[in-house]
């Protein structure tokens, strides 16, 4: 079981568009329907975001999107706001029944 | 609602076994499709999935920290326990327990929601 790869750092600025990429591998993000996204403040647990690839719970805004294209999901957070500045990570379900975590892409709003 | 709330103790030393201790409310580990996932953070560092039981009992461990893993529940208690044997200053870190996601449909998934708030774990003579 390996870690997904995300990358370590993104930023943009207010009001822009930003895309956190998490690669896995046909065993658990290309094999799986249940990949999701949390999101995680200083000092606080992770927050559900994005489940299911593309849906999000209630609550959560619709900047928040999610996707997925072969072995690589993705998180959208569109018009960028200071508060979604926070850790993000994302998660799969794998053919083997258990979970693998990615490690974790720290967003900055400029 | 759902809560989870970790338990246990804040310094392990080198070589012993850390006992935690997850209490649930607002649903029962009785319930089919129920489940509670343990998670953990290095200092710094990326969350890092440990074990999952289910409501039948059915168990899931980490690969690669599945021999030192051991977890249970006591379902009268709204509990859930982890154990982990030999610990080391590599252990160190914050041990999060989390509510297998689901659906107001009554679906349950394969995600986790809500966490708890964590707890603190330092492993060091």
């Amino acid at each position: 079981q390996s870690a997904l790869t995300q990358p370590p750092s993104a930023s943009g600025s207010p009001g822009q568009s930003v895309t956190i990429s998490c690669t896995g591998t046909s065993n658990d993000v290309g094999g799986s329907s249940s990949v999701s996204w949390y999101q995680q403040h200083p000092g606080k647990a992770p927050k559900l975001i994005i489940y299911e690839v593309t849906k999000r719970p209630s609550g959560v805004p619709d900047r928040f999107s999610g996707s997925k294209s072969g072995n690589t999901a993705s998180l959208t957070v569109s018009g960028l706001q200071a508060e979604d500045e926070a850790d993000y990570y994302c998660c799969a379900f794998e053919v083997s029944n258990n979970f693998v975590f990615g490690g974790g892409t720290k967003l900055t709003v400029l | 609602q759902i809560t989870l709330k970790e338990s246990g103790p804040t310094l392990v030393k080198p070589t012993e076994t850390l006992t935690l201790k997850c209490t649930v409310s607002g649903f029962s580990m009785s319930t089919t499709g129920v489940g509670v996932g343990w998670i953990r953070q290095p200092p710094g560092k990326a969350l890092e999935w440990l074990a999952f039981i289910y409501w039948d009992e059915d168990k899931r461990y980490n690969p690669s920290l599945k021999t030192r893993l051991y977890v249970t529940k006591d379902t009268s208690k709204n509990q859930v326990v982890l154990r982990m044997t030999n610990v080391d200053p590599a252990d160190t870190g914050t041990y999060f327990c989390a509510h297998r996601g689901w659906e107001n449909s009554g679906w349950f998934g394969n995600w986790f929601d809500p966490w708890g708030q964590g707890i603190l774990v330092t492993v060091s003579s």
